[in-house]
């Protein structure tokens, strides 16, 4: 089975918290990539980072940053001094062989 | 100056009626996306056209047909429109590099489909 699992459908924080979304995914393909996508309240779908299946070095930019595993097929996302801009729902995902598949997504609601 | 765009934003129908939803993308992308998205926010692709070419053709109902005149436009077609058929529907386009595997999609910013 291929798939992407986001164990936490909703989590919330007060702002400057810093808060890790996960992300562990399943392939039996040798060759894909990984992605996290954000989208706030008003809908739209934003790509935030991909990230290729031989690179496992750590991703930091800004107040996020992604970790990327895959003895544990993990890949997670964490918010740095959470703010409540960064509201939103997220999502993982995973590009093989002539598939994509999104997780679930993670609600993240972030309290002044 | 839109990546990827979708028309109408809005849709507002009756039961029984057919409708369509227009998408273009002006990144040169060679693949393109169609996507529902539920009330409870799950994604789920429907289809996707590489070069025209259909590619992937999720298990949807047969009154849902896309149709991709050129690879920067992927229309989608309703017949019959349902209530089970309100939600939001997504375009997205990506580049599919040699080995079969589609990089980052872009997405348009959505068609709100409520049917009566």
């Amino acid at each position: 089975a291929q798939k992407v699992t986001q164990a936490q459908t909703e989590i919330s924080v007060v702002e400057k918290e810093d808060v890790t979304l996960d992300c562990v995914y399943e392939t039996r393909d040798t060759t894909y990539y990984l992605f996290w996508y954000k989208q706030p309240p008003s809908g739209e779908l934003v790509f935030l980072i991909r990230r290729n299946f031989f690179d496992e070095q750590n991703e930091i930019s800004g107040r996020y940053s992604w970790n990327f595993q895959k003895s544990t097929s993990s890949f997670n996302f964490t918010i740095t001094a959470s703010q409540v801009v960064d509201s939103a729902v997220y999502f993982c995902a995973l590009s093989n062989f002539n598939k994509f598949y999104f997780g679930s997504g993670t609600k993240l609601n972030v309290k002044p | 100056d839109t990546a990827v765009s979708q028309t109408p934003k809005y849709l507002v129908t009756q039961m029984g009626n057919d409708k369509s939803i227009k998408c273009e993308q002006n990144l040169g992308h060679d693949t393109m996306y169609w996507y529902k998205q539920d009330s409870k926010k799950f994604l789920k692709i429907m289809f996707s056209y590489n070069n025209k070419e259909l590619i992937i053709n999720e298990t949807v109902p047969n009154r849902f047909s896309p149709k991709s005149p050129d690879k920067a436009h992927l229309n989608l077609h309703i017949n019959s429109l349902e209530l089970g058929d309100s939600a939001v529907y997504f375009c997205a386009s990506s580049r599919r590099i040699t080995s079969g595997i589609s990089l980052e999609q872009y997405f348009g910013p959505g068609t709100r489909l409520t049917v009566l």
